[in-house]
């Protein structure tokens, strides 16, 4: 079975500045997806960025971007220039390409302070 | 034209009462799911439809019963609630590729029920 670890609850951060957020997951399998999703107080579920475990390159979507470490099972989130409208529950998220489910981590929730 | 919506956004009942939830995608995939977030926000998955056939069954109590009349829909019907049963319910849906991989996972909106 899939395990997601995300050791951060809380974590806060100055607008304009960087922050990342870490995960950890644990699996046996060689071909999967990871997510992040963020959940804003509307409890909406947003894809936030996603990476192929084949792919070694970090994807990037705008000031979002992740260190995806296959061999350590670590996929941390970056977010750059920090917008008010970030604060949110962040998830992250695996997903195995030949199953159907996600497993989601606990989340950490992220503020961003004026 | 929102792409995966569902009805209600909130629920109150009491307990004992039978309640539906209803779920539609207009994205044109051939999956679709139920998830449960409880009261600390955890996430967890409770049922999968492909091509309306029942391929993710996880450990929920019978009392819940996955309907799905097309691929476009997929109901969640609830008998005899218990007050365990107050969450947020997501529907979701995503696209199995011609690889037979399986795609992102577009979220609905969620429906806050609570069993009083």
């Amino acid at each position: 079975a899939q395990t997601v670890t995300q050791s951060q609850p809380e974590m806060s951060v100055q607008e304009a500045e960087t922050v990342t957020l870490s995960c950890t997951y644990d699996t046996s399998e060689s071909n999967y997806y990871l997510f992040w999703y963020k959940q804003p107080p509307s409890r909406q579920m947003i894809l936030v960025i996603r990476q192929e475990a084949y792919k070694q390159q970090n994807a990037t979507e705008n000031r979002f971007s992740v260190n995806f470490q296959k061999a350590a099972k670590s996929f941390s989130l970056k977010i750059s220039d920090s917008q008010l409208g970030d604060t949110a529950m962040y998830f992250c998220a695996f997903g195995l390409q030949s199953n159907y489910k996600l497993t989601f981590g606990k989340g950490t929730l992220l503020t961003v302070n004026p | 034209d929102t792409a995966v919506s569902q009805t209600p956004k909130y629920l109150v009942t009491q307990m004992g009462n039978d309640k539906s939830i209803k779920c539609e995608q207009n994205l044109g995939h051939d999956t679709m799911y139920w998830y449960k977030q409880d009261s600390k926000k955890f996430l967890k998955i409770m049922f999968s439809y492909n091509n309306k056939e029942l391929i993710i069954n996880e450990t929920v109590p019978n009392r819940f019963s996955p309907k799905s009349p097309d691929k476009a829909h997929l109901n969640l019907h609830i008998n005899s609630l218990e007050l365990g049963d107050s969450a947020v319910y997501f529907c979701a849906s995503s696209q199995v590729l011609t690889s037979g991989r399986t795609d992102t996972q577009y979220f609905g909106p969620g429906t806050r029920l609570t069993v009083l």
